[in-house]
């Protein structure tokens, strides 16, 4: 039971280039989220996913799409990267959209972009 | 709308010494309370969690925290660190109006020495 897995570990890009970060879960669970993580700001929410088939905007959208694949995964993908894209990101799931059960993260991507 | 905010940025603490960490919360409605540790190059993990109840909540590895109402804070505490809790600390609130949106704190980096 692997939990939240993420890859890459660590990336740099260029201005203007595109990647896609990859996040699966192994938990059967429901909901799914991306965060970013930046000095003095805490985990902001840039998108989430209550199901299969859905996806929903958080905090932090801009520059960013989503696709929810299947139970398991849920990707991010940045069309063209920008400095301010500079961060730690996150991925997470919890079992039941919203209430009260516990979110488990996965242990992040490192990205830079130059 | 909701927000927290984590009143320390740094805490510096010799083994064995007790800890506090503050956190204050700011919701229009009722809440849930979560308490997140992140160890060095890691993902967050649950140390634990309010939902309702008793308002003294015992998590993981010695830790505890207590739910104020009335000062709206859900602070942080254990009676007696060790190396091993370095780590950045992370609180988080859930309002029962948006029940999948977890907000952060800007969190708490806190350094025990020997």
């Amino acid at each position: 039971n692997a939990g939240v897995t993420q890859t890459p570990k660590f990336q740099v890009l260029k201005t203007g280039q595109s990647m896609t970060l990859q996040c699966a879960q192994d938990m059967n669970h429901n909901s799914m989220y991306w965060y970013r993580q930046d000095p003095g700001m805490g985990l902001r929410l840039i998108y989430y996913s209550a199901s299969e088939g859905t996806t929903d905007k958080g905090e932090v959208p801009n520059g960013y799409n989503v696709s929810r694949l299947n139970k398991r995964e849920f990707s991010l993908r940045l069309e063209s990267a920008a400095p301010s894209q500079t961060s730690v990101y996150f991925c997470a799931s919890s079992q039941n959209r919203g209430g009260i059960d516990e979110q488990f993260f996965g242990p992040g991507t490192r990205l830079t972009v130059l | 709308a909701q927000s927290v905010t984590q009143l320390d940025s740094q805490v510096p603490v010799f083994e064995e010494a007790p800890v506090e960490l503050r956190c204050n919360y700011s919701s229009s409605v009722s809440v849930y309370l979560f308490w997140y540790v992140q160890y060095p190059n890691q993902g967050l993990q649950l140390l634990l969690k309010y939902l309702s109840g008793s308002t003294l909540v015992k998590g993981i590895n010695g830790f505890e925290a207590e739910f104020n109402k009335s000062q709206t804070s859900f602070h942080l505490r254990k009676p007696s660190v060790h190396i091993s809790d370095t780590a950045e600390y992370f609180c988080a609130v859930r309002s029962e109006s948006t029940d999948y949106k977890l907000s952060f704190g800007a969190g708490t980096t806190v350094t025990v020495r020997a």
